[in-house]
Parts: structure tokens; C-alpha cells; sequence
């Protein structure tokens, strides 16, 4: 099992657009609609944002939103905020019971 | 608001175990979903360790399988984690954390965590 592929960061300024991927494989992202997107903040722990690829806990803005094609997953975040400058993780059910995450991606909120 | 709290030693000799227990409160441990540990090395990404059920059913990623053993202590609406052989490379924070469901596809699909617990293992 290898970790799923993000870039290790991404900026954008505020008010803008950005969208993270999340690579993986037929086995992972690509096998199964159970791709997962989390925020977090220096010293906390993470929150979750988004699961089942494209649906949002209770709670959370619908200023992230999650997709996927293929073997990559996205997670698209609109209206930037100062708040938003944190890393997001991406995880996928892998098969056999497991699960894997990705390494992470800082966001830098110009 | 379900609330959860690791608890344990903050420092472990090398070869030796790191054993982890995880509170949970305004929760019953019995209501149908999964919990599992996920740990986070100094500066990197997040891993996941394990996850289990209510009924005792043990999930473990591979690279870790062979080292990790959870419980649960219903009794207590608990759960714990130890992990043996530790070296140096097993420092981390450790999180408890409750999964959204007791689907299948969810058992790393996390809705609550807890603070975290930084374990070192010393040399």
C-alpha cells in the first residue's frame, strides 16, 4: 500500500477558486466511491470535510466540494478564506478491509 | 457532541510496546459504528493504524498488521491500542477517532477525533 498522491502545495487568494487532486489507483480511489477529505490546522486534528467522494457532514460549508474521475479525486474549495490556510488530506477505502491516506497538501491563502 | 480522549505514556523505549487508550464520552462505544487510531509522524501525513468494532472485529493496514493489537472495554466505553517492537520511527501523534458508520467502505472514514496524543520513542 502506497500513499495516495497529492501535490504538496497549492495557494490561492482570496476569494478565489482552488482545487486539490488526490491520485491513486483502481484498487483505491478508482475501485470505490469511499474517498474522504480532511482539514487541518497546525496543532489540531483533522476535520473531516467531505466523504463518499462528494458528500458533506453536518456542518460543513458547501464552499468544499469533492469529485472524482477515474483514479484522481478532487477537492474543490470556492470563496477562499484566511481560514482556509491549513493541509488537507485525502483517504480512500483500499479493499481487503483497509484504508490508505494521501501525504497532504498545504494550502497557502494569499 | 461526542468527545474522545487518548490517554497513555508520553515516552516508550525502543523494542519496547506503546499501549494508547481512548475515552469516549457522550457516546455509547456499542452504537454502531467503528473506532480506529490514526497516527502522524512530526511534519508529515496522517496513516492509518486500525479500526475496530464493538463485536472485537480487527482492521490493521498491512505494513503495521503484524505489530498492532486493539481492543475495546465496553464496560468502560473505551478502546485501546498497543503496539510492539516500537523504534523511533513509531514517533508520532496518535489519534482516536469514531468512523461516520458501521458500513465497510467507512471503517477509515472518520467523523470525530480526538485530540491526539504525542508518543516519542527514545533510542
Amino acid at each position: 500500500q502506497s500513499a495516495l498522491t497529492q501535490p504538496a502545495s497549492v495557494s490561492g487568494s482570496l476569494g478565489q477558486s482552488i482545487t486539490i487532486s488526490c491520485t491513486g489507483t483502481s484498487s483505491d480511489v478508482g475501485g470505490y466511491n469511499y474517498v474522504s477529505w480532511y482539514q487541518q490546522h497546525p496543532g489540531k486534528a483533522p476535520k473531516l470535510l467531505v466523504y463518499d467522494v462528494n458528500k458533506w457532514p453536518s456542518g460543513v460549508s458547501n464552499r468544499f466540494s469533492g469529485s472524482k474521475s477515474g483514479n484522481t479525486a478532487s477537492l474543490t474549495i470556492s470563496g477562499l478564506q484566511a481560514d482556509d490556510e491549513a493541509d488537507y488530506f485525502c483517504s480512500s477505502y483500499a479493499g481487503s478491509d483497509t484504508f490508505i491516506f494521501g501525504g497532504g497538501t498545504q494550502l497557502t491563502v494569499l | 457532541q461526542v468527545q474522545l480522549q487518548e490517554s497513555g505514556p508520553g515516552l516508550v523505549k525502543s523494542s519496547g510496546s506503546l499501549s494508547l487508550t481512548c475515552a469516549v464520552s457522550d457516546y455509547a462505544i456499542v452504537s454502531g459504528c467503528f473506532w480506529g487510531w490514526v497516527r502522524q509522524p512530526p511534519g508529515r501525513g496522517l496513516e492509518w493504524i486500525g479500526t475496530i468494532y464493538q463485536d472485537g472485529s480487527r482492521y490493521y493496514n498491512p505494513s503495521l498488521k503484524s505489530r498492532v493489537t486493539t481492543s475495546v472495554d465496553r464496560s468502560k466505553n473505551q478502546f485501546s491500542l498497543r503496539l510492539s517492537f516500537v523504534t523511533p520511527a513509531d514517533t508520532a501523534v496518535y489519534y482516536c477517532a469514531k468512523t461516520m458508520t458501521a458500513a465497510g467502505g467507512h471503517l477509515g472514514t472518520f467523523d470525530y477525533w480526538g485530540q491526539g496524543a504525542l508518543v516519542t520513542v527514545s533510542s
